[in-house]
C-alpha cells in the first residue's frame, strides 16, 4: 500500500537557521506531491505542490521543495527560517489524476523556531 | 469565492453518546468532499470521501459514518462514541479542476470522556 513518511517529528531551530524537512513516499507510479502547513490556531493550507515539470518548486513564504524521483522524496527547504514559521508541516501525495484523487498525508513535522 | 465551514468547533461528549459534525461548502458545485481525522502523532487519516450526493466511500473501518444529503453538505456521525473517537476532525473539498489541492475547514475538536 502507498504511504508517506516524515521522519522528523519535531524540529527545533533558531531564527535564520536553514530548514530541511524530509518526506518520502512509497509508490512506483505517477504522483502529485504537496506540502501543507498548519499554523497555530489556523486551518491547514497549501504551501506548495508538484505536478510535473521542474522538480524544484517554489511556494509561499520562501519555501521550496525538490522532487527526486529516484529517491521517492519531496523534501521541504527554507534557507532562513523565521519565528513565524513555527507550525506543523504535512507532506501529502495523491496517486491518480482522476476520480476522488485522494490525498494521503504523512504524520507531520512540528517546527518550532526560537527567536 | 469558495468557503468551507464546519461545526461545532469544539465538542465534549460522553462515551456512548451520538455524534453529528456538519460541513458545508459554498461557492462551488459538485465538489469532492472529505473527512479526515488528525490524531496526535498520527498525522491526518482519511476517513470518508464523497464524489456526489449519496455517494460515500470509507477508507478505514470504524465506529463512524458519513452522509451527503445535499451537494454541498457532508455530515460525520456516530451512534455511540468510543474513547478512541477523540481527535480533531477536518472537512475538506476539492474542485473539479483536478489540481489535486484540498481546501480545509477550520476543524472540529472532539473529546470523548
Amino acid at each position: 500500500a502507498q504511504s508517506v513518511s516524515q521522519h522528523n517529528h519535531h524540529v527545533i531551530l533558531s531564527e535564520a537557521a536553514s530548514l530541511e524537512l524530509g518526506c518520502n513516499y512509497s509508490y512506483g507510479g505517477t504522483v502529485n506531491l504537496f506540502w501543507y502547513v498548519q499554523y497555530p490556531g489556523q486551518h491547514l493550507q497549501l504551501l506548495l505542490k508538484y505536478f510535473s515539470g521542474d522538480p524544484l518548486v517554489k511556494g509561499i513564504k520562501g519555501f521550496e521543495a525538490e522532487f527526486i524521483k529516484s529517491k521517492f522524496s519531496f523534501n521541504l527547504r527554507k534557507p532562513s527560517v523565521q519565528w513565524s514559521d513555527t507550525a506543523e508541516y504535512f507532506c501529502a501525495v495523491t496517486l491518480d489524476q482522476t476520480g476522488a484523487n485522494n490525498l494521503f498525508f504523512g504524520t507531520g513535522t512540528r517546527l518550532t523556531v526560537i527567536p | 469565492s469558495q468557503t468551507i465551514h464546519q461545526w461545532p468547533a469544539t465538542l465534549v461528549q460522553p462515551v456512548g453518546s451520538p455524534l453529528s459534525l456538519e460541513c458545508t461548502v459554498e461557492g462551488t458545485s459538485n465538489p469532492n468532499l472529505y473527512w479526515y481525522r488528525q490524531a496526535a502523532g498520527r498525522g491526518l487519516q482519511l476517513l470518508f470521501y464523497s464524489v456526489g450526493i449519496g455517494q460515500i466511500s470509507s477508507e478505514v473501518p470504524q465506529n463512524l459514518s458519513a452522509s451527503r444529503p445535499q451537494d454541498r453538505q457532508f455530515i460525520l456521525s456516530s451512534k455511540k462514541l468510543l474513547l478512541s473517537d477523540s481527535g480533531f476532525y477536518l472537512c475538506a473539498w476539492k474542485g473539479q479542476s483536478n489540481t489535486g489541492e484540498l481546501f480545509f475547514g477550520e476543524g472540529s475538536r472532539l473529546t470523548v470522556l
